[in-house]
């Protein structure tokens, strides 16, 4: 297995509130990723890094923010928490990804998730 | 974007090999199918990915139509582990090629 770890695995928040999720990885890949997975949504990609510093947004990137401070570390952060922020979240990583590397057979591997409810 | 189609759901028996289909018939010609599985309460798990030829590895064997609009995943000795959710995906092309679209996927109930 992909030496990713998630914390925390569970938190309980409540509205209003700032939430830091923390992705870490052992593997030196470039790129990092956080999705969301909700009933009837799949996975949905919020924010991912293609390098130190590096960011951009996704799909459903309002109301978070993320930093990537060094390679092994990619943090998620929950502005202010709301309930519709209530979901499961995954981390993921992968070796090389995007037109400019013209790689498109990097899978993605991904952590075991961080169960967040906001109440 | 290509999408994929699979059976909501399917059942096989323990020690059986286990063959799970996907439909990508708007497949384009270098984009490839990925096989992920997710087993509850975990994160997906990449199992095989391929662009044409049929590919092998410790965990499953993927066998790609030579028009590519079809695969299949074969489980070649299906375990009670094997229960879990599978899906199909095509990667998408261009430069949201990393953002994997995860559809409903199979669930797969392997039986003793």
């Amino acid at each position: 297995d992909a030496g990713i770890t998630q914390s925390p695995r569970h938190k309980v928040t409540e509205t209003g509130t700032p939430v830091t999720l923390r992705c870490h990885q052992t593997e030196n890949h470039r790129y990092m990723y956080w999705y969301r997975q909700d009933p009837g949504h799949g996975l949905r990609l919020i924010h991912y890094s293609y390098g130190v510093k590096d960011t951009d947004k996704g799909e459903v990137s309002d109301g978070y923010s993320v930093s990537r401070s060094k390679t092994e570390d990619f943090l998620l952060t929950l502005e202010s928490a709301t309930s519709s922020q209530t979901s499961v979240y995954f981390c993921a990583i992968s070796e090389s990804a995007g037109p400019s590397e013209r790689s498109y057979n990097s899978p993605l591997h991904f952590g075991n998730g961080t169960r967040l409810t906001v109440t | 974007d290509a999408k994929t189609t699979q059976p909501p759901s399917m059942d096989c028996a323990e020690g059986r090999a286990a063959n799970l289909p996907c439909n990508h018939s708007t497949i384009s010609g270098n984009e490839y199918v990925y096989w992920y599985r997710q087993i509850h309460s975990q994160g997906p798990q990449y199992i095989i990915h391929g662009l044409k030829n049929n590919e092998t590895n410790e965990m499953a064997s993927l066998i790609i139509t030579e028009d590519r609009k079809s695969s299949t995943l074969i489980l070649p000795h299906a375990t009670l582990r094997d229960t879990a959710v599978y899906y199909c995906i095509v990667r998408v092309r261009g430069y949201d090629d990393y953002k994997l679209s995860f559809g409903a996927g199979t669930t797969v109930t392997v039986r003793a």
